[in-house]
């Protein structure tokens, strides 16, 4: 059973569309986020959500807003799109505090912007 | 620029053999590396962890050495199997945190 399920798991949008990346977990985890995998890039860190709130945020562009509606749920809005935002999207989660540091990915979301 | 580089992009071993891939990190603040293993169509996996307290970690076939001087780690996997055939990512971050630095991933091939 995946534990971080994360839908749909193919997105084909139009440029100037908007769309929501869907991420639920299962794993009783206090900590989400989002990370974007790129072709030809390192796979690239975008949000950090902690007990429902942001923690840290790398995305430069505003067209990506996180949102979370409750503890296990961290989803991504993203807005305008682009080509080049074409990209494999994963949710991951951890248990912070514990000295636990291990992330947990979903099974990613893979958006192509026509 | 990237923080965190991976060598070869890509290997082939044959089974049985040992598989070393290679990484390099830039930020010497540095202090927790893991490698990831990822299989198509699927997310990243943890496969092992290093802190920077450390020179090696080692879990069963997978081994990490790690050379804090010279900002290198090493991935071995021994007896490599068919079903290892997958990309493999070293990551680092510092302090408690949950923000990667990912390298760009080494593809391996494990032929039969």
């Amino acid at each position: 059973d995946p534990k971080i399920i994360q839908k749909p798991k193919y997105l084909v949008a139009v440029t100037g569309s908007e769309k929501i990346l869907i991420c639920e977990q299962y794993l009783g985890h206090n900590a989400m986020y989002w990370y974007r995998q790129s072709a030809k890039k390192p796979l690239e860190f975008m949000f950090s959500y902690s007990y429902q709130k942001l923690m840290d945020n790398q995305t430069a562009s505003s067209r990506f807003q996180p949102q979370s509606s409750k503890k296990n749920h961290l989803d991504l809005q993203i807005t305008a799109l682009k080509p080049d935002d074409s990209a494999t999207y994963f949710c991951a989660s951890s248990q912070e505090g514990q000295g636990n540091e291990r992330l947990f990915f979903g099974h990613g979301t893979k958006l192509s912007v026509l | 620029q990237q923080q965190v580089r991976q060598s070869p992009q890509s290997l082939t071993v044959w089974e049985g053999e040992t598989a070393i891939l290679n990484c390099s990190y830039e930020n010497s603040a540095f202090d927790y590396f893991p490698w990831y293993q990822q299989f198509p169509g699927e997310g990243p996996a943890l496969l092992i962890a290093i802190r920077s307290v450390s020179d090696k970690k080692e879990d069963g076939r997978f081994t990490i050495f790690f050379n804090k001087r010279e900002k290198k780690l090493s991935l071995h996997i021994t007896d490599s199997q068919p079903g290892d055939s997958a990309t493999y990512f070293c990551a680092a971050k510092k302090g408690n945190t949950g923000k990667l630095i990912f390298g760009l991933g080494t593809t391996l091939q494990v032929q039969p």
